[in-house]
């Protein structure tokens, strides 16, 4: 079985500029939540997708934004990059089932974005 | 607000010792606890988690931890730390089982002497 597939895995981008990277999510999977790792940060829950709806979000800017698609694949979107958007990027998929005991959340390898 | 501690940011241990990582948490409510380990330029892999029941915990590479609840603490555990676990080490808190809203601590980075 597959796993969570980030692509690309890593990227360059100019100050200014924005940026689309895309998550596939393991089969069966509808829910996809995006987090930025950053050495000054760590790890920051950016939202959750849930059959293509926004779910849950954290406190990013709304230069930071995402989409799910009906095959459950995610993209976020950062425009107007900054400096300080350089970071990994990670995505997770979980099986949503009832009962929480049976849920997992596995983790893609992620983007490794740097801005200059 | 929902916090996790993890009051040793870097952790030596020689291989074939035991290994005990600290996590603290505030939560409102009772959480979900995870633990997750990374390596270099990787993605975080799940090595266990607590929902309820048993607060002793069993998970992959021979991990355990324990909840408790008195203390806040879900600290992780290994009997003989072999050369291959040295990673960085997150502890998470969650209100679900998916990754969706999880507040994870600074993290403790894991060197194994040999």
């Amino acid at each position: 079985k597959a796993g969570v597939t980030q692509t690309p895995r890593y990227l360059i981008k100019t100050r200014g500029q924005q940026v689309t990277l895309s998550c596939s999510p393991i089969s069966g999977h509808r829910s996809v939540s995006w987090y930025q790792q950053t050495p000054g940060q760590g790890l920051q829950f950016l939202f959750e997708y849930f059959s293509e709806t926004q779910r849950n979000k954290g406190n990013f800017p709304g230069r930071f934004s995402g989409r799910q698609f009906s095959n459950s694949r995610s993209e976020m979107n950062v425009s107007t990059l900054e400096l300080g958007d350089s970071a990994l990027y990670l995505c997770a998929s979980s099986l949503v089932q009832q009962g929480w005991a049976n849920t997992e959340a596995f983790f893609g390898q992620g983007t490794r974005l740097t801005v200059v | 607000a929902q916090s996790v501690t993890q009051p040793d940011i870097h952790i030596t241990v020689s291989e074939g010792a035991s290994l005990e990582l600290r996590c603290n948490y505030s939560y409102g409510a009772t959480p979900y606890l995870f633990w997750y380990v990374q390596s270099p330029g990787q993605g975080l892999q799940l090595l266990l988690k607590y929902f309820s029941g048993d607060t002793l915990v069993q998970g992959i590479k021979g991990f355990e931890a324990e909840f408790k609840r008195s203390q806040s603490s879900f600290n992780l555990r290994k009997p003989s730390v072999h050369w291959s676990d040295a990673a960085e080490y997150f502890c998470a808190v969650g209100l679900t089982g998916t990754a969706s809203k999880l507040t994870f601590g600074t993290g403790t980075r894991l060197q194994v002497t040999l």
